[in-house]
């Protein structure tokens, strides 16, 4: 079947915007991962749903961000007041029913923030 | 903490040569899993090989071997027989069993022709 998607792949917006980053998984898994990539860096976790819920949002940098996952498949990284240093690409990545199961990756959006 | 460290930005290898992509960690943990991914221009991250720290064996797949010394906390790329398609960033993870991943910086990967 298709693999990760995500849309947009790139977004512009103006400091202090909210923005929506939307993640289509494959089909029938169960656990969505996203991270975040700055220039140079590795990804860099953000938030990890089993299903529905968040399993563990540790990686998510402030109350700005939120993610959410109602249907346990699409799911949408939410950004307010966006600054110039959320400017990244936002990766998705889902897997069959998380723990060491491969993770499989979207293209990412890029987010730059003027 | 976790930490991966890639102390290698970039390499390069001439087409149908063997190059080593360098990777260390740190953890207090014994059970844990250990994975490359290849990130080509298109930004899709593939996991190109893992190993599950329990295992002594070294993981291998096709052209692509790993060296794992776990008493040195060293988990390095062996990449035989270069070719032009393995271009691309490649970043070395750690994963505990609590499901989350901590990436390197990542070694940028050229084969010359």
């Amino acid at each position: 079947g298709a693999g990760v998607s995500q849309t947009p792949s790139n977004k512009v917006t103006e400091k202090g915007k909210y923005v929506e980053l939307r993640c289509d998984p494959i089909s029938g898994h169960t656990a969505l991962y996203w991270y975040r990539q700055s220039l140079g860096q590795g990804p860099e976790f953000l938030i990890y749903f089993q299903g529905t819920g968040a399993a563990d949002d540790s990686g998510l940098p402030n109350d700005r961000f939120f993610a959410v996952r109602p249907e346990g498949s699409v799911s949408t990284l939410k950004i307010q007041r966006t600054e110039r240093g959320d400017s990244a690409v936002y990766l998705c990545a889902s897997s069959l029913s998380g723990g060491i199961e491969t993770q499989y990756f979207g293209p990412g959006t890029r987010l730059l923030v003027l | 903490a976790q930490t991966v460290t890639q102390s290698q930005p970039e390499m390069s290898v001439q087409e149908a040569e063997t190059v080593t992509l360098s990777c260390t960690y740190d953890t207090s943990e014994n059970n844990y899993y250990l994975f490359w991914y290849k990130q080509p221009p298109s930004r899709q991250m593939i996991l190109v090989i893992r190993q599950e720290a329990y295992k002594q064996q070294n993981a291998t797949e096709n052209r692509f071997s790993v060296n794992f010394q776990k008493a040195a906390k060293s988990f390095s790329l062996k990449i035989s027989d270069s070719q032009l398609g393995d271009t691309a960033m490649y970043f070395c993870a750690f994963m505990r069993t609590g499901n989350q991943f901590y990436f390197g910086t990542g070694t940028s990967l050229t084969v010359i022709p």
